[in-house]
Parts: C-alpha cells; structure tokens; sequence
C-alpha cells in the first residue's frame, strides 16, 4: 500500500527565505507526482506535475524534484514571500491505480513579513 | 474558465437527514472522483466515476452513493449521514487517457458537519 509523508508538517520562516519542503513515498512505482497548494476555505490548486521519467519541473520561485528510486520529492520555493503561506500537499499516482491519488497530510507554510 | 464547481460550500445538517452535494465540471473530463479530507488522515477518495453510468468504489466508500447521469455532474449522496462523516469534501475531475502530464482539478471543497 503506497503511503505518503510529509516533512515538516508545519514551517514558519521570515520573508524572503529560500525554503524545501519534502514529500517521501513508500512504493517507487508511481506514475506521476503532484505538488498542489490549498489555501484556507478553498480547494486545491495545481502547481507542479513531474512525471515519473522526469527528474524536475519549474514553474517561476518553484522547482520540484523527483528521487523515484529513493521515493522522494523535494518543492523548493525560492525567496518566499507572505502569499506564500498556505499548505502544499504533494500526492503521487500509482502505475496500476487509474487516476487515484494518494495524498500526504501536507506542510503548513507560514511566511512573515 | 476551466473549472469544478461544487454545492454548497458549507452545509451543518443532523444524524440521518439525507443530503446531497452536487459537482460540475466544464472541462468535458470523463473522470469524475470524490475526496474526503480529515485531519491526521489526509485526503482519501470516496468513489470515483471513468465515464456516464461508470462508478467504482475508492478507498473509504462506506455510508455513500454517486451517480453519473451526464458527463458534466457527479453528486456524492448521504442517505442517512452521522457524526463520522463530518469532514471536508473535494470533487476533482480529470482527463482521459490516463497521460503522466495530465492534472487532476480540484473544487473548492464543501465542508460538511453532522450534528
């Protein structure tokens, strides 16, 4: 059964910081890893999708990573500003679960001015 | 403006009242699929839908229906919800085939509390 972790669970830097947060999965087997950002009261936004043949993907201050035969992702966040804050969640698809995602619990990033 | 809609966004109801939350989605995806999302335990999907007519269970099923009428709606059904399905709900529709770049897009949750 493929089991998600993140670390840290809760983060709070001041601005400007550059920051990683972490996701580990226990069955390398993916098909794809999914970075997304939850904000309070609202659903999840997409931010990065690496496939399991590729090693990063960029999207402005972001850079995800994939380790799949270490079961690991890395979403660096570079000069981290206040609207930032949210909880990146990252969740992985298996190869043999149609489109089901299993997520991990998240990291709770605080950014202060 | 791709998007999922869900109905409603809060909704506080009693033990055994039968509700339903409504979901829509304007992207003509034929993968429809319900997340239930509680602290400790992440999100986990409830039921999911390959097609019209076309519903399987997820991994926490229990004490939920779906239906798949039109391709655009998938509702998630409590006939009879209790204390333990409090929680907050995500629908999230998807693409096929399945392609590693294709994304999965979420609502914006309905967050549910039975009394």
């Amino acid at each position: 059964k493929q089991e998600v972790t993140q670390i840290p669970a809760a983060l709070s830097v001041p601005e400007g910081e550059n920051l990683v947060l972490n996701c580990s999965f226990t069955d390398s087997a993916i098909y794809n890893l999914q970075w997304f950002r939850q904000d309070p009261g609202k659903g999840l936004t997409s931010l990065l999708l690496i496939q399991s043949s590729q090693r990063e993907q960029t999207s402005g201050r972001l850079n995800a990573s994939l380790d799949k035969s270490s079961g690991r992702s890395t979403l660096y966040i570079a000069a981290s500003q206040p609207g930032d804050s949210a909880t990146y969640l990252c969740a992985v698809k298996r190869e043999t679960s149609g489109s089901r995602l299993t997520f991990g619990e998240g990291t709770q990033l605080t950014v202060n001015p | 403006e791709a998007q999922v809609t869900q109905n409603p966004r809060y909704l506080i109801t009693v033990t055994g009242k039968k509700l339903t939350v409504t979901c829509s989605q304007n992207m003509n995806h034929e993968y429809m699929s319900w997340y239930r999302q509680d602290p400790g335990l992440g999100l986990r999907q409830i039921y999911y839908s390959m097609n019209v007519e076309v519903t399987d269970k997820g991994d926490v099923p229990e004490g939920y229906k779906v239906s798949r009428k039109e391709k655009r709606n998938f509702p998630l059904i409590l006939e009879s919800p209790s204390p333990n399905q409090t929680s907050l709900y995500f629908c999230a529709s998807f693409p096929l085939p399945f392609t590693q770049g294709n994304e999965q897009y979420f609502g914006p949750g309905t967050r549910l509390t039975v009394t």
